[in-house]
Formats: structure tokens, C-alpha cells, sequence
């Protein structure tokens, strides 16, 4: 079955440095996609970014890039100049075409100001 | 589009009573999830359907939890009867077809059962 694990429970970054979370899962598929969400204290889930398994380009969306490695089967989310509005929980999530997603247990960013 | 809507965003009740999550999930949007947030156990995911229709319930906790579509623009999930572990933040999310389609969620309901 696939898994997703995010083994940072909790990260920390100075206001304006940069940050990366990371996340691994597990898949024999070749076709998949991956996904990053943020849950903010409002607790309203927002998309980050996404990726396609078989774009080997990495996303970028604005401050926020993700490095792609799929031999390895990993995909992390790096945060550039980070602010304090990127205080969050940060989920990475797998999904094969239709089915569900499956989520990692989430990371906790702090932002020290 | 307003996106995904969800109510009540708040719901307290006591052990026992029915409680009924109210969802309508953005225009056009194919698949619509029912998702349970808690501490220990993270994200869950109950039920989700597919053009109206339940394609998975493994996720629904008992027969105390029943969910259901009536049509394309609204989604219900009940629970009764109630009961203090039942509390968390529900979360309904809905997406078009397509792999590569994200998630789009509502802003939850806590309930909380005393």
C-alpha cells in the first residue's frame, strides 16, 4: 500500500531565511502526483503546490519550489524568504489518477520573527 | 466560484443527540470527500463520492456515521447517536476529474460532544 511519511514533526526558521520539509512515500506506480497543503491555525486547508510524476521539471509556485526526486521517491517543499503568514501545519499528500489521497502526518513550521 | 461550503463551523452538542454536517461542494466539481481531523489520529478520511454516488465508505467509523448526496450542489454527513470521541474538525473537499486536480476544501466544522 502506498505511504507517505513526513519524519519532521516540527521545523523552525528565522523570519526571511529559507526552509525545506521534507516527505517520502512509498509506490510501485509510475504515474502518480504529489501535492503540498498548508493548514494555517484558521485550519483551512490551501493547496501549496503540485507535481506531475512524469514532469521531471520541479514545481515553483512564487516563494515555494519543491525538489522532485523520483528514484528516490521524494519530494520536499522549499520555502524561500519565509514570513511570518507561513506559520503552519504542512502536509504532503500522494494521489494515483482518481483515488484518494494519502496523506503524511504533517509538519509543524514555526517562524521566529 | 465560493468555493466549498460548510455548515454549521461550529457545533457543540451533548452525547447522544443527532448531529448533521452540511456541505455543497464548488459547481462542476465531480468527487466530494468527507474528511475527520484529530491529534492522534490526523487526517481520516471517511467517505467520498463520485458523480452522487458513495464509491468508498471503509473510512466511516460505525453504523452511527451515515453520509449522503442527494444531488450534485449538496452533501450531508449524520451522526447518530453522538458521542465525546465523535469530536474533531470534519472537513468536506471536493475536485474535478483528473489526477492532477487538488483538493479544494471547506473551512470544517468542530464539533464537539460533551
Amino acid at each position: 500500500a502506498q505511504t507517505v511519511t513526513q519524519s519532521q514533526p516540527e521545523m523552525s526558521v528565522q523570519e526571511a531565511e529559507t526552509v525545506t520539509l521534507s516527505c517520502t512515500y512509498d509506490t510501485s506506480e509510475s504515474d502518480y502526483y504529489l501535492f503540498w497543503y498548508k493548514q494555517p491555525p484558521s485550519r483551512q486547508m490551501i493547496l501549496v503546490i503540485r507535481q506531475e510524476a512524469y514532469k521531471q521539471q520541479n514545481a515553483t509556485e512564487n516563494r515555494f519550489s519543491v525538489n522532485f526526486q523520483k528514484a528516490a521517491k521524494s519530494f520536499s517543499l522549499k520555502i524561500s524568504d519565509s514570513q511570518l503568514g507561513d506559520a503552519a501545519m504542512y502536509f504532503c499528500a500522494y494521489k494515483e489518477s482518481n483515488y484518494q489521497l494519502i496523506w503524511g502526518a504533517g509538519t509543524k513550521l514555526i517562524i521566529k520573527p | 466560484d465560493a468555493g466549498v461550503i460548510q455548515s454549521p463551523r461550529h457545533e457543540v452538542t451533548e452525547m447522544g443527540q443527532e448531529v448533521t454536517l452540511r456541505c455543497k461542494p464548488i459547481s462542476g466539481h465531480d468527487y466530494l470527500f468527507w474528511y475527520r481531523q484529530t491529534m492522534m489520529r490526523g487526517l481520516e478520511l471517511l467517505i467520498y463520492f463520485n458523480n452522487n454516488v458513495p464509491i468508498d465508505d471503509s473510512g466511516m467509523p460505525e453504523d452511527r456515521f451515515s453520509a449522503k448526496m442527494p444531488n450534485a450542489s449538496f452533501s450531508t454527513l449524520k451522526i447518530q447517536p453522538s458521542e465525546p470521541r465523535d469530536s474533531a474538525v470534519y472537513f468536506c473537499a471536493s475536485n474535478s476529474a483528473g489526477g492532477y486536480s487538488p483538493l479544494h476544501f471547506g473551512n470544517g466544522t468542530r464539533l464537539t460532544v460533551t
